[in-house]
């Protein structure tokens, strides 16, 4: 069935690095989403794009973090440098864009900085 | 601004009992409203949805919910946990009118004892 992957599943890097985590949305669905999950602060959404487009970022630490969608089966974030503050679970989420709302996750990228 | 409350942080229950998550919005408009269900070191699954057709929701694994206007309420239940619905679950809502964001409440987590 149709589903989002994100890519590297598990990175682990010293700070100051580059970091890059990659989503495939599902086929068809023209919403996505980038969500950061910690213990203290919980879900966070990131950044949104509808049909590519970048909707609302102000969620995302503008100074080191930049996400893209190079075409409609890619969707990238990038944090540099990486710092320590930044380990956690990154999500990507797609949606279908209709006037049902709902999203679908991806398995996430856990991002370890050291 | 919508805002999704959640009532407990940490819920037990014994297998075989009933399962009563409970989720409350903030909203002069009838939101379009979703639980998920975040598994251990996974992303989160759309458990049900609500978008106004039905009041009462039925989702995967026996899961159903009941929107309560006069209520203001979403909440989550199943006639009787098992061990597999160890997790924890999140009730989102959209506001609708073309915002593709969804606000989430911070989770319960769901313990089954047996």
């Amino acid at each position: 069935d149709a589903r989002v992957t994100q890519t590297p599943r598990h990175k682990v890097t010293e700070m100051g690095q580059e970091v890059t985590m990659r989503c495939q949305p599902i086929l068809g669905h023209n919403t996505v989403f980038w969500y950061r999950q910690t213990m203290m602060q919980g879900l966070e959404l990131l950044a949104y794009f509808r049909n590519r487009a970048p909707l609302d970022d102000s969620g995302m630490p503008k100074d080191r973090f930049s996400a893209e969608m190079p075409d409609a089966t890619l969707a990238t974030l990038k944090i540099q440098p990486s710092e320590p503050r930044d380990s956690a679970v990154y999500f990507c989420a797609s949606g279908p864009g209709t006037l049902t709302y709902e999203q679908y996750f991806g398995p996430g990228t856990r991002l370890t900085v050291t | 601004a919508q805002s999704v409350t959640q009532l407990g942080s940490h819920v037990s229950v014994s297998e075989g009992a009933l399962v009563l998550l409970r989720c409350n919005y903030s909203s002069s408009v009838p939101p379009y409203l979703f639980w998920y269900v975040q598994y251990p070191n996974q992303g989160l699954q759309l458990l049900l949805k609500y978008t106004s057709a039905a009041t009462l929701v039925k989702g995967i694994n026996g899961f159903e919910a009941e929107f309560k206007k006069s209520e203001t309420s979403f909440h989550l239940t199943k006639p009787s946990a098992h061990m597999s619905d160890a997790a924890e679950y999140f009730c989102a809502a959209s506001s609708g009118a073309g915002s593709y964001q969804l606000t989430f409440g911070k989770g319960t987590k769901l313990s089954v004892i047996p």
